[in-house]
């Protein structure tokens, strides 16, 4: 059974850079594309980035400038930063995986932690 | 980008009855590479269908969907508890992944 399991900072000052990393346990990590996913409180999900096990990485354009995905292979782990956040930025922010050799979209999440982006 | 429009945003049925949920996509879904989620308070979202009408893994056959092209409906057969909840469609056809903005069914 595949788990994804989430940490990081839950709390920012505006300005300061999100970091979250999540690992994955159970099934394969290569051959899927891992993606980072968000969702301000009471509201829609919005898809940030994806990155493969070779650290192919695809970007939400309108989020390009600020996010950084990265992948370390060898932990089965995935991080995302995100610099110069605001409160626009608050929202729970999931893990998940996406494709791979079918396309099936997200069949695993992450829990999600709430980050929360205050003075 | 692919804007996904659900309709509509409220659905008020009573436990047995049908609920059919609507996705309207701004311009064709490549290979109609369309799913569906549930999401409850709280949890994360879980996958129903994908590719239009292919069922995720354990999920119960009362749930079906159907559609191509920019047009999507997933269809529960017979409301039970516990499918009160908001769902999100998603197509994946182009780099940008995008959801609709959800509907929530709830108990009339």
């Amino acid at each position: 059974q595949v788990q994804l399991r989430q940490w990081g900072a839950g709390l920012l000052k505006p300005s300061e850079t999100l970091s979250l990393t999540c690992a994955v346990y159970g099934g394969s990590f290569s051959g899927y594309y891992w993606s980072w996913i968000r969702q301000p409180p009471g509201k829609g999900l919005e898809w940030i980035g994806e990155i493969n096990h070779n650290g192919r990485t695809n970007y939400n354009p309108s989020l390009k400038s600020r996010i950084t995905i990265s992948v370390d292979t060898s932990k089965k782990q995935f991080s995302l930063k995100l610099s110069s956040v605001s409160a626009a930025d608050t929202a729970v922010y999931y893990c998940a995986r996406g494709e791979g050799a079918t396309p099936v979209p997200f069949d695993y999440w992450g829990l999600g932690p709430l980050v929360t982006v205050s003075s | 980008e692919i804007v996904l429009t659900q309709s509509p945003g409220t659905l008020s049925l009573s436990p047995g009855e049908r609920a059919t949920l609507s996705c309207g996509a701004s311009q064709s879904v490549y290979s109609s590479y369309l799913a569906w989620y549930q999401q409850k308070p709280g949890q994360a979202p879980r996958l129903l269908i994908y590719h239009a009408s292919s069922r995720a893994t354990g999920i119960p056959d009362r749930f079906s969907g159907s559609g191509s092209g920019t047009d999507f409906t997933l269809t529960i057969s017979r409301l039970e508890p516990e499918d009160f909840a908001v769902y999100y469609c998603q197509q994946y056809g182009s780099s940008l992944r995008t959801f609709g903005q959800g509907t929530k069914v709830e108990i009339k």
